[in-house]
């Protein structure tokens, strides 16, 4: 199966400041069409798990332009702009190439 | 707009089976996207356990495949989540979600599952 790594388990950041989170994947998320499996979630308590981004630079509807995916073959990063109070949550990358499908272990964004 | 709910008893005995009902509103399961059951372990990990699609058809996690069964009832526009004897490691928050050919664009709340004597 395919690996996501998420190296940081925690990120501490002060409102305002930018942040990027980064996601390994062990073999290319790239398939045929030229497109990257690879999305990005956003989990906050008490709401529901939120799409951010997909094919791993697109956002999905009504998500905020400072959210920004880059990346390609098998390194992705999620980076969030001018953080705001919302914006502290657990991040997931996930891999929708090959079955099993796949998450990083998560990062947790912390205040300073 | 598609919602999603998970429902089923929150507490379940070591060799039992865990059975969970994620109903669908505003989306016939019948119609087209993949359906799924996600799970979440203390610590934050998730494991994408598997899914049935429009037509019916499922896909499990081989770590999974021997214990866990994903059916419907069309007729409710639900699905529903079986994993047979379970350890104290299937206690996790279990969550129900759509796939389609991009994203998992629809979750819901998650259900909270503690397998214990």
């Amino acid at each position: 199966q395919i690996m996501l790594t998420q190296q940081a388990e925690s990120l501490w950041i002060s409102p305002g400041e930018r942040v990027s989170i980064t996601c390994r994947a062990s073999q290319s998320l790239l398939y045929t069409d030229g497109k990257h499996y690879l999305s990005w979630y956003q989990q906050r308590p008490g709401q529901t798990t939120k799409a951010l981004i997909y094919h791993a630079s697109v956002r999905t509807d009504g998500v905020p332009t400072r959210f920004i995916g880059s990346g390609s073959g098998t390194e992705f990063t999620l980076s969030i702009e001018h953080v705001q109070p919302e914006d502290f949550a657990i991040y997931y990358c996930l891999q929708t190439l090959k079955s099993p499908f796949t998450f990083g272990s998560g990062t947790k964004l912390e205040i300073k | 707009e598609v919602q999603l709910q998970e429902s089923g008893p929150g507490l379940v005995k070591p060799s039992q089976s865990l059975s969970l009902t994620c109903s669908v509103t505003g989306y016939s399961i019948t119609s087209s996207y993949r359906w799924n059951w996600i799970r979440k372990f203390p610590g934050n990990k998730l494991e994408w356990m598997g899914y049935i699609n429009s037509a019916g058809s499922t896909n499990y996690n081989p770590s999974l495949k021997s214990r866990i069964s994903i059916t419907r009832d069309t007729s409710k526009n639900q699905f529903f989540l079986q994993v047979n004897s379970v350890t104290t490691e299937d206690t996790a928050t279990y969550y129900c979600a759509r796939l389609g050919v991009r994203v998992m664009d629809a979750w819901g709340q998650g259900a909270s599952v503690t397998v214990s004597s």
